[in-house]
């Protein structure tokens, strides 16, 4: 059974652009949900999607957006990208409502670097 | 909100010895704690999840306890290997969005 895959792996971006990151699911997970990695703050929660609609959301901006499609897949986008926006940007998925705490599988994540 | 701290922030052991991380949460209706592995260049990976209502778990070489009274929970990993060897990030749930700690970076030492 194939994991969680992110594209693209690493991306390189300049200040004041957008960038969107791909994320397809285990097969048969439902639910999506997106985190930040940097040395600084940790792993910290931006997003979590279930069945095409935002259940939860993190303390981020709102240059920080996301959305799910009808086969679970999901995009995060960021606009007016800042420097500190360099980060691992992870996605992870379970298989059904997020309030009932199923487990959540990561990907290798998407490296972003901004410049 | 919740906020989770999680010690020792490195930990060093030798081969075979038991290595133990432990974290604290602040929210007490928090009621599912997972333990991840992370390798260099990888994702978190899921080694063992633990829920409210159970005080401990076990899967070979890996145990979590849970305190809820405490709002303690703490990883045990028996007979460690040099493939042991990792950043661990506990974590606490309530509505599905995980709280991690900032991670406990294991080595190994052959």
């Amino acid at each position: 059974k194939a994991g969680v895959t992110q594209t693209p792996r690493y991306l390189i971006k300049t200040r004041g652009q957008q960038v969107t990151l791909s994320c397809s699911p285990i097969s048969g997970h439902r639910s999506v949900s997106w985190y930040q990695q940097t040395p600084g703050q940790g792993l910290q929660f931006l997003f979590e999607y279930f069945s095409e609609t935002q259940r939860n959301k993190g303390n981020f901006p709102g240059r920080f957006s996301g959305r799910q499609f009808s086969n679970s897949r999901s995009e995060m986008n960021v606009s007016t990208l800042e420097l500190g926006d360099s980060a691992l940007y992870l996605c992870a998925s379970s298989l059904g409502d997020p309030n009932s705490n199923q487990p959540q599988h990561f990907g290798d994540g998407t490296r972003l670097s901004i410049l | 909100g919740e906020n989770v701290e999680q010690h020792p922030s490195t930990l060093s052991v030798q081969e075979g010895d038991s290595a133990v991380i432990k974290c604290t949460y602040s929210d007490s209706a928090s009621n599912y704690f997972p333990w991840y592995k992370q390798e260099l260049g990888k994702g978190p990976q899921l080694i063992i999840d633990i829920r409210s209502n159970v005080g401990e778990k076990k899967d070979q070489r890996i145990a979590v306890t849970l305190n809820k009274t405490a709002k303690h929970f703490s990883l045990h990993i028996t007979e460690t290997q040099p493939e042991d060897s990792a950043v661990y990030f506990c974590a606490a749930s309530t509505l599905g969005n995980l709280i991690f700690g900032k991670g406990t970076k294991l080595s190994v030492k052959p």
